[in-house]
């Protein structure tokens, strides 16, 4: 199986400010098609989760343009800019390469 | 708009089963598969595995292979999962979440399994 480890596991941002989440995967997430099969989720505390960018780098719709995932293969970043209130919860990364599909552990981003 | 309504939550003893249903509207139901995403309590996120809404076949994550059965009531554009002889670790939020990206998501469906 294909393992995501996400770091840090918490992050503590002052609003206004910027956070990154950096996703690891153990193979190449780059598909014979040429896409890069990673994507990123936020759940918010009590909620399912929602959509945030798909194959690596693209915008899911109505996502505010503050998000923004870049990467490599196998290293990626998610860079939240001028994080705001509702940015708090939990960040999972995932891929769509193979079965199984495997999420990150998760990063917990928090307001100080 | 789009969406996936769930059924609610469930109570459950040990070696029951139980049916879940995700219920889709807003678009057409065959032009989308359907993942089922299970979530322990306080733990990140498990794809179970999906169901082809236009053919029916099920494909199961290895972990969910036995006492797992994807569903369909197409003409009902539902989707269902039913877990028989419950264990305390099914104990869990399952989600069902739509197409390759899951870029909708059901509100979950919290299963209780306890004596």
């Amino acid at each position: 199986d294909i393992v995501l480890t996400q770091a840090p596991l918490s992050v503590s941002v002052t609003p206004g400010e910027s956070a990154s989440i950096s996703c690891r995967s153990s193979k190449s997430l780059l598909s014979s098609k040429g896409i890069t099969s990673l994507y990123w989720y936020l759940q918010r505390p009590g909620k399912s989760p929602q959509l945030l960018i798909y194959q690596m780098s693209n915008l899911a719709s109505g996502v505010p343009d503050r998000f923004s995932s870049s990467g490599s293969e196998t290293d990626f970043t998610l860079k939240i800019s001028k994080v705001e209130t509702e940015d708090v919860g939990v960040y999972y990364c995932g891929h769509r390469l193979e079965y199984p599909y495997t999420f990150g552990a998760g990063t917990k981003l928090e307001l100080k | 708009q789009i969406q996936l309504v769930q059924s609610g939550p469930e109570l459950k003893k040990p070696g029951e089963s139980v049916k879940i249903s995700c219920k889709a509207s807003g678009y057409t139901f065959t032009d989308y598969a359907m993942h089922w995403v299970k979530q322990a309590p306080g733990k990140g996120l498990k794809w179970m595995g999906w169901i082809n809404t236009y053919t029916g076949k099920p494909t199961y994550a290895d972990d969910f292979k036995g006492r797992f059965v994807f569903s369909l009531e197409a003409s009902a554009s539902t989707a269902n999962l039913q877990i028989s002889n419950l264990k305390n670790e099914d104990t869990a939020t399952y989600f069902c979440a739509r197409g390759l990206k899951f870029g909708y998501w059901g509100q979950g469906v919290m299963v209780t399994v306890s004596s």
